[in-house]
């Protein structure tokens, strides 16, 4: 079955605690992108990628990391998560050709920074 | 820089009655999406609609696109309670192939 996964799902941290949101997807897409989702504010990019190697920066980058490694995978990383880093978040990944298609999304995890 | 604006951003509506979301975007795009979002979940991909008077329709939902216009419409028939969800539209931005997101419709149908 096609399908973007993330883990973990749900997550409750402590402020300052480095954490990583996995996300790989199976199939074979070239992009790759996260998004956090906030009441009122809507889907906003965190960062995206667009093949093995090539990643950039979305519109709200600060106080994240990422990597593409290999294909299938893109990490989230919070090297110091801080409250305002409480959100929902979406991995998502779609092929390019020529142009990015429609975006497949991961269930989502829901983060919460005490 | 694009944007994409919808409204209603909040829709009330009884069952069996019809009704229409409104996608406004402010640069030229080729492609348009339509997202599904039920309380929690992920999004579903509803429709991706890629010239100029292009027309979808899944059930009771119709989607259409002027780009002309720098429109998209989803268009409700008959609404039942399973439609109850939040709707994004999404536009395809520029060089880096972002899709920028509309604030979403969240959809109410009461019996």
């Amino acid at each position: 079955e096609a399908q973007v996964t993330q883990n973990p799902r749900y997550l409750i941290t402590v402020t300052g605690k480095k954490l990583t949101v996995t996300c790989s997807q199976n199939m074979n897409h070239e992009y790759m992108s996260w998004y956090r989702q906030d009441p009122g504010l809507g889907l906003r990019q965190i960062y995206y990628s667009m093949n093995v190697e090539v990643t950039d920066k979305g519109d709200v980058p600060e106080g994240y990391k990422v990597s593409r490694k290999e294909k299938r995978n893109f990490p989230l990383i919070l090297e110091s998560p801080s409250p305002n880093q409480t959100s929902l978040y979406f991995c998502a990944s779609s092929v390019i050709v020529p142009n990015t298609g429609e975006l497949f999304f991961g269930e989502g995890s829901r983060l919460t920074v005490l | 820089e694009l944007k994409v604006e919808q409204n209603p951003l909040f829709l009330s509506m009884q069952e069996g009655k019809n009704y229409t979301i409104y996608c406004n975007y402010s640069t030229t795009s080729d492609r348009l999406y339509w997202y599904r979002q039920d309380p929690g979940k992920s999004l579903e991909s509803l429709f991706v609609l890629l010239s100029n008077g292009a027309v979808k329709q899944e059930g009771r939902l119709m989607a259409s696109l002027d780009t002309k216009a720098r429109l998209s419409t989803l268009h409700i028939t008959a609404a039942v309670h399973d439609l109850s969800a939040t709707y994004f539209c999404a536009v395809r931005g520029g060089a880096t192939n972002k899709l920028i997101f509309g604030t979403g419709t969240l959809l109410a149908v009461q019996p």
